[in-house]
């Protein structure tokens, strides 16, 4: 069974405020790690697909780093509005898997306070 | 470009019963995943299928199965359902590799 973790749980911050949140994952047999936004009522949206160690990635005020060497990954917000707020879910694909069998983690919910 | 769509949105059984939820993948994807996502939790693989195959499942008990047609739509159905099932179950639909999933909306069930 692999363990995915993502942490905090959830995060209220203001409007205007950076903030950043950890994927933890599985440092063995590492093929690429996926973020996704999920707005309530919504599905959950692909953001980035990481697949190298050192990978950056940015959308707008977003990014996202990582490390596969020690297993984690940084999501970042820079300067959040309210319309960040959401559930943001990592997961974890295995070499031996496609995407859609990857291991989610439980999420972080992110509350932006106008 | 069509999105992928699941019915129903919500449904209501009781125990014991069966039920089967649908999904139509996005145009042109070939791979579907099902997911069960229960409160406070990440989605839970339950199994995939690739070109009307059953292409690897999660740790899910053999009442819960699947389909996929020519047109890469998908059904999930769950036999004799307990109170347990009750969850948001995803469908997501991708092209495969490490090409990022196109969910849909999902499907509440709740058990009685």
């Amino acid at each position: 069974i692999l363990n995915v973790e993502q942490s905090p749980q959830s995060l209220h911050v203001q409007e205007g405020d950076s903030t950043n949140f950890t994927c933890s994952f599985p440092s063995s047999n590492f093929y690429a790690l996926h973020w996704y936004r999920w707005e309530t009522a919504k599905s959950p949206e692909a953001l980035f697909v990481m697949t190298l160690n050192g990978d950056e990635k940015k959308k707008g005020r977003i990014s996202a780093t990582l490390n596969t060497k020690e297993g984690y990954s940084y999501l970042y917000i820079k300067g959040s509005q309210p319309e960040d707020s959401a559930t943001y879910l990592c997961a974890f694909q295995a070499g031996y898997t496609n995407a859609g069998k990857s291991t989610f983690g439980d999420g972080t919910t992110l509350t932006v306070k106008p | 470009e069509t999105g992928v769509t699941q019915s129903p949105t919500h449904l209501i059984k009781t125990r014991g019963q069966q039920v089967t939820l649908r999904c139509s993948s996005q145009s042109g994807h070939n791979t579907v995943s099902w997911y069960q996502q229960a409160l406070g939790q990440g989605p839970q693989f339950i199994f995939q299928y690739y070109r009307e195959e059953e292409n690897g499942r999660g740790n899910f008990p053999p009442r819960f199965s699947g389909l996929q047609f020519p047109n890469y739509s998908s059904e999930l159905n769950v036999n004799a359902l307990e109170l347990d099932d009750s969850a948001l179950y995803l469908c997501a639909s991708s092209f495969g590799g490490n090409q990022p999933q196109h969910f849909g909306d999902g499907t509440r069930l709740s058990i009685l």
